[in-house]
């Protein structure tokens, strides 16, 4: 099994809706989480850590369910500068096993 | 406060040479990672290390890929006799450290393009 999981998508969401994906891992040791966000052709930017069982960010929710080894994120009143792909990182000791990332995008 | 700074942020080389790729981590930052992103696909993890020390290195090609990260100056990742397959977008990260809630940051990255 991947150390990290994600649905490839692309997701695509008309602009005002509301998107929700997964992120599962392997490795129940995962202390914390981050979502990272990447536009093409340019570094993973930092979009919210999780520490406990979620996290809400303005229109961004994350949910982190430690029983089933998954973690969601919801975009609400999607925008067109959400499109992007998202990366979900568990985060334990030392390195950052990045997924593949979910690609959204949306549209007008 | 500086971000993670790398350059060049673009190279050239012809099959053969060597590319030399440099990261100086955020100020107050001990730990940098290098990924690779090929086109199309997502990023993996190449090194991680702490100065004069490499702490994990198991994403790294075994032959004609290496780092370090002196004590004094930049972590430089060295890729000799550079093939078409080495063509890549390399990312550095730093952290302060390796603990759970310790983020890593990016630089914009550095682009490969072997002709």
């Amino acid at each position: 099994r991947k150390e990290v999981e994600q649905d490839p998508g692309p997701f695509n969401v008309p602009e005002g809706a509301t998107v929700a994906f997964n992120c599962t891992y392997s490795n129940s040791a995962s202390q914390s989480f981050f979502w990272y966000r990447q536009d093409c052709r340019k570094e993973p930017k930092l979009l919210m850590s999780v520490y406990s069982s979620g996290n809400e960010d303005g229109r961004f929710t994350a949910q982190l369910n430690r029983a089933s080894q998954y973690i969601s994120l919801l975009i609400r009143d999607s925008k067109l500068s959400d499109s992007a792909t998202y990366l979900c990182v568990p985060r334990s000791w030392g390195k950052l096993q990045f997924g593949a990332g979910t690609q959204v995008v949306v549209t007008p | 406060n500086a971000g993670v700074m790398q350059n060049p942020r673009h190279l050239v080389r012809r099959r053969g040479q060597e590319a030399r790729l440099r990261c100086s981590p955020m100020k107050g930052h001990s730990h940098v990672y290098w990924y690779r992103q090929l086109p199309e696909e997502g990023l993996k993890f190449m090194v991680y290390l702490q100065k004069e020390n490499i702490i994990d290195e198991s994403g790294m090609p075994k032959e004609r890929f290496s780092a370090e990260f002196p004590k004094e100056g930049p972590s430089i990742l060295r890729i000799q006799q550079v093939v078409r397959g080495d063509s890549a977008a390399y990312f550095c990260a730093s952290s302060p450290g390796t603990a759970s809630g310790n983020t890593i940051y990016f630089g914009e990255g550095s682009w490969l393009t072997v002709v």
